[in-house]
């Protein structure tokens, strides 16, 4: 049991550039979540999912896109990285329901340069 | 969508009991709280959760008072190893197109020998 797990751990692109995170989850979890961490800004949500086939706009959505084909996969895009995206992406997965608690992957770094 | 807002940064010593406090307005009665610690370079790891009056665990307790426009993380006795940032989350609706959440930015709780 891996619970969820992100890849790649570290990236960089150069502006313009376009590249896919992956975040899987073993536990059958119904919601998957996409979360961007800066200094001073905590943890903010970008997309999240419901279940497979739906997406949802977070707090900051501009630049981003997301897939969720599959059930235990949740993609998120970026098409042309600007610089204002160098970040720490955080993926994260719950049960559907009241009351439980969302499950963190390792994160991913990425710089643009 | 409920905003959340807890301190920066709080200081505390071994063995003494620390509580964190967030605010949060507008938190319907089935809305619930709950609370994340992160190390450094790690993700968010799930401390206790709860929607109204007090819940504990082995690590540590949730107050919510009764007009529900705060929550209290109370940890007893705290070790050097409980240094870490400490998130609030208020969670509204179970799903569906009613469904949002909101962290707050985060404490700092650096615990001192």
């Amino acid at each position: 049991n891996a619970g969820v797990t992100q890849t790649p751990k570290f990236r960089v692109l150069k502006t313009g550039q376009s590249m896919t995170l992956l975040c899987a989850q073993d536990m059958n979890h119904e919601y998957m979540y996409w979360y961007r961490q800066d200094p001073g800004m905590g943890l903010r949500l970008i997309h999240y999912s419901v279940g497979e086939g739906t997406t949802a706009k977070g707090e900051v959505p501009d630049g981003y896109n997301v897939s969720r084909l599959k059930k235990q996969n949740f993609l998120l895009g970026l098409e042309s990285a600007a610089p204002s995206q160098t970040s720490v992406y955080f993926c994260a997965s719950r049960r559907q329901g009241f009351l439980y608690e969302q499950y963190f992957g390792p994160g991913t770094r990425l710089t643009v340069t | 969508l409920a905003k959340t807002t807890q301190p920066i940064s709080m200081d505390s010593y071994e063995g003494q009991e620390v509580n964190i406090t967030c605010s949060h307005n507008n938190i319907a009665t089935n809305d619930y709280i709950t609370w994340y610690q992160q190390f450094p370079s790690q993700g968010p790891r799930f401390i206790i959760q709860g929607y109204k009056t007090k819940v504990t665990n082995e690590v540590a307790s949730l107050f919510i008072p009764a007009d529900r426009k705060s929550s209290t993380l109370s940890l007893p006795r705290v070790s050097l190893s409980d240094t870490a940032v400490y998130y609030c989350l208020a969670e509204v609706g179970s799903g569906g197109s009613n469904y949002k959440l909101t962290f707050g930015k985060g404490t700092l709780l650096t615990v001192n020998p």
